[in-house]
């Protein structure tokens, strides 16, 4: 199976900071990731698929970057509303589906 | 509007069995891929199985630590999906999504079932 490393596995900011978060699989899988956002209590929400394509309804402020093996999302201002847990996907469905172990985004 | 309703989980002994329900409406349920995902406390997100769609053979695949164990079946008439869990150990504990299953992502989710194992 592809193994996603998600780093860090936590990070502190303050409303309106930049943050990035990184996704690298163990072998390359092009452009078959995806990110989602999960808050307490909740199921996960699809935010970028295809490595950099914004789902429908997601703020602007967030993006996604990456192909092969090394994969980034970056939250430009962060706000309020977006402090929550954040995974990676592999989404090739050839292969078994699999998860990095998720970024908590806290408030600093 | 696409909606997933989870449905069935509970305490469960070691050894034990359990069956999962996610009643499912808003799409064409035939058409579409809907794959299990599971989340132990305090953990990550884990895909346990899914079922592709009826275009696709209807098939089922499974995660390694599952396989064998687990079963998803669907009831097309009622629109549902099952997850069937045989052998179930104390790993097994967690919230039990399911979710649509796109290519590019799983893109609706339900709201879970939370499933215990424990003597």
């Amino acid at each position: 199976d592809i193994q996603m490393t998600q780093s860090p596995s936590s990070v502190s900011a303050s409303v309106g900071d930049r943050v990035t978060i990184t996704c690298r699989a163990s072998q390359g899988i092009s452009t078959w990731l995806a990110w989602y956002q999960q808050k307490p209590g909740k199921a996960p929400k699809l935010l970028i698929y295809a490595a950099s394509s914004l789902q429908s309804g997601v703020p602007s402020r967030f993006s996604g970057s990456g192909s092969g093996t090394d994969f980034t999302l970056t939250i430009s201002k962060l706000q309020p509303d977006d402090f929550a847990t954040y995974y990676c996907q592999q989404t090739n469905s050839f292969l078994t589906l699999t998860f990095g172990g998720g970024t908590k985004v806290e408030i600093k | 509007e696409v909606q997933l309703v989870e449905s069935g989980g509970g305490l469960v002994k070691p050894g034990g069995s359990l069956r999962l329900s996610c009643a499912a409406s808003g799409f064409i349920f035939t058409n579409a891929w809907i794959s299990w995902v599971r989340q132990a406390p305090g953990k990550g997100l884990e895909w346990v199985g899914r079922v592709k769609s009826k275009a696709d053979g209807g098939t089922t695949d499974y995660a390694a630590p599952v396989k064998g164990r687990f079963t998803v079946s669907t009831d097309d008439s009622k629109t549902t999906l099952f997850l069937q869990m045989e052998s179930l150990t104390t790993e097994d504990t967690a919230v039990y999504y399911c979710a649509t299953e796109a290519s590019y992502g799983f893109v609706y989710w339900g709201q879970g079932a939370l499933v215990t194992v424990s003597s």
